[in-house]
């Protein structure tokens, strides 16, 4: 199975704070890379897929980038209901589909 | 608007089979546009996908798990089901279903439901 790590696994933010965490897959994934946010309590909600494409009704503050292996959710200016974990997710390999850990995003 | 909402027991017993069942309105799962997945969180942990089914029957499951799971699909009350056997502590989770963003196996999943947490105890 391809292997995705995340770093930071956690991290604190000011709200107006620009944002980046990353996504490394194990090998190559090509663009098929999504992002979800994740609140306690609730499901995902996907924000980005194909690596880059923003999925419908998500904010443009919201970006991602990367192809192969390396990857990057931005945030360009943190808001308070941005705080929650993110998970990035290939679907290049779909036996299986994997997610990487998350990253946590809290308020600092 | 596409709501999908997962059904069944929130206690099942070791060794025993979990079966859940989720519920789309807003949408159809005979649609030939989605495949339709089912995911798990255990707690305080990450995501793991279980596996996919679409409207003619077509399934792909997680390799850990295919030798337990079952996946199947009603498009006359517009559900799909998720069967899991011999389950263990290691199956205690928080069971999401969801929809895939396109009919391609290989896509991201835009919808999900609110999710059931599961636990396996005796």
């Amino acid at each position: 199975a391809i292997r995705m790590t995340q770093s930071p696994s956690s991290f604190s933010a000011s709200a107006g704070d620009r944002v980046n965490i990353t996504c490394r897959a194990s090998q190559t994934v090509g663009t098929y890379v999504a992002w979800y946010q994740q609140k306690p309590g609730r499901a995902p909600k996907l924000l980005i897929y194909a690596a880059s494409i923003l999925q419908s009704g998500v904010p443009s503050r919201f970006s991602g980038s990367g192809s192969g292996t390396d990857f990057t959710l931005t945030i360009s200016c943190l808001q308070s209901e941005d705080f929650a974990t993110y998970y990035c997710q290939q679907y290049y390999d779909y036996l299986p589909f994997t997610f990487g850990p998350g990253t946590k995003v809290d308020l600092k | 608007q596409l709501q999908l909402q997962e059904s069944g027991p929130g206690l099942v017993k070791p060794s025993e089979t979990l079966s859940l069942t989720c519920t789309v309105s807003g949408g159809s799962v005979s649609s030939s546009s989605y495949f339709w997945g089912w995911i798990r969180q255990p707690p305080g942990n990450g995501l793991e996908w279980i596996g996919s089914i679409f409207y003619s029957g077509t399934t792909y499951y997680n390799p850990s798990l295919e030798s337990r799971v079952t996946i199947s699909i009603d498009m006359s009350k517009s559900q799909f089901s998720l069967k899991l056997s011999s389950v263990t502590a290691a199956d205690a989770a928080v069971y999401y279903c969801g929809r895939h963003v396109s009919r391609l196996i290989g896509s991201a999943l835009d919808s999900w439901g609110q999710g059931i947490l599961v636990t396996v105890s005796s």
